[in-house]
């Protein structure tokens, strides 16, 4: 089946220590989203890679990063992680293009400790 | 920017009845309207969503309708039934093309059998 696939679906990490998340897609989408998520809040969109193009939000911290070595797969790396980036991340998808409703399927998403 | 507003954040409901969660936006030219449900260590899942040219749409138990007169739309889910309790997620893309969601704050459905 066709899908977002994020690994690991738990992390657990010391204060400080470099983390990163995977992303995988089956759906051969354009679009990759990476979503902060606190506890009862909702997603919080930190960036987003149209194909190749990165694009990050204005208010997106600076220990935060992304790559996209191809197609499928996106990772987020936080540098130094402090105990206010422990949460939930999500990692989505979309067709994209300038004609298309951009419906978004998301992945598990994965929880990040941090200790 | 575009800015979504949900109402409410909590609501219970006995099984077998009807729930409605509402949702406004500012930005008229937000065009596309997804509803998300998600249930608890699981990310959100799209249940339903509606395009600015249509003012109703239903899928089985689920329902959504737009007002894009008054800038709102809505969620009705009846015969609600244990396995619909989650946070439900409305959203709103601001322009044709833009590929970033806006979310609302969420509701937390609870169906009580």
């Amino acid at each position: 089946d066709a899908m977002v696939i994020q690994n690991p679906r738990y992390q657990v990490t010391q204060f400080g220590k470099p983390v990163t998340l995977s992303c995988s897609q089956t759906l051969n989408h354009n679009v990759m989203y990476w979503y902060q998520q606190k506890s009862s809040q909702a997603p919080k969109l930190l960036f987003h890679y149209y194909d190749k193009d990165f694009n990050n939000e204005a208010d997106t911290p600076d220990n935060f990063q992304s790559r996209r070595p191809n197609t499928s797969f996106c990772f987020l790396d936080i540098r130094s992680p402090g105990l206010g980036d422990a949460a939930m991340y999500l990692c989505a998808t979309s067709r994209g293009g300038a004609v298309t409703y951009n419906e978004q399927f998301f992945g598990p998403g994965t929880r990040l400790t941090v200790l | 920017g575009e800015n979504v507003e949900q109402h409410p954040s909590t609501l219970s409901v006995q099984e077998g009845d009807s729930a409605v969660i509402k949702c406004t936006y500012s930005d008229s030219a937000s065009n596309y309207f997804p509803w998300y449900k998600q249930e608890l260590g699981k990310g959100p899942q799209l249940i339903i969503d509606i395009r600015s040219n249509v003012g109703e749409k239903k899928d089985q138990r689920i329902a959504v309708t737009l007002n894009k007169t008054a800038k709102h739309f809505s969620l009705h889910i009846t015969e609600t039934q244990p396995e619909d309790s989650a946070v439900y997620f409305c959203a709103a893309l601001p322009n044709f093309g833009n590929e970033k969601l806006t979310f609302g704050t969420g509701t937390r459905l609870t169906i009580i059998p």
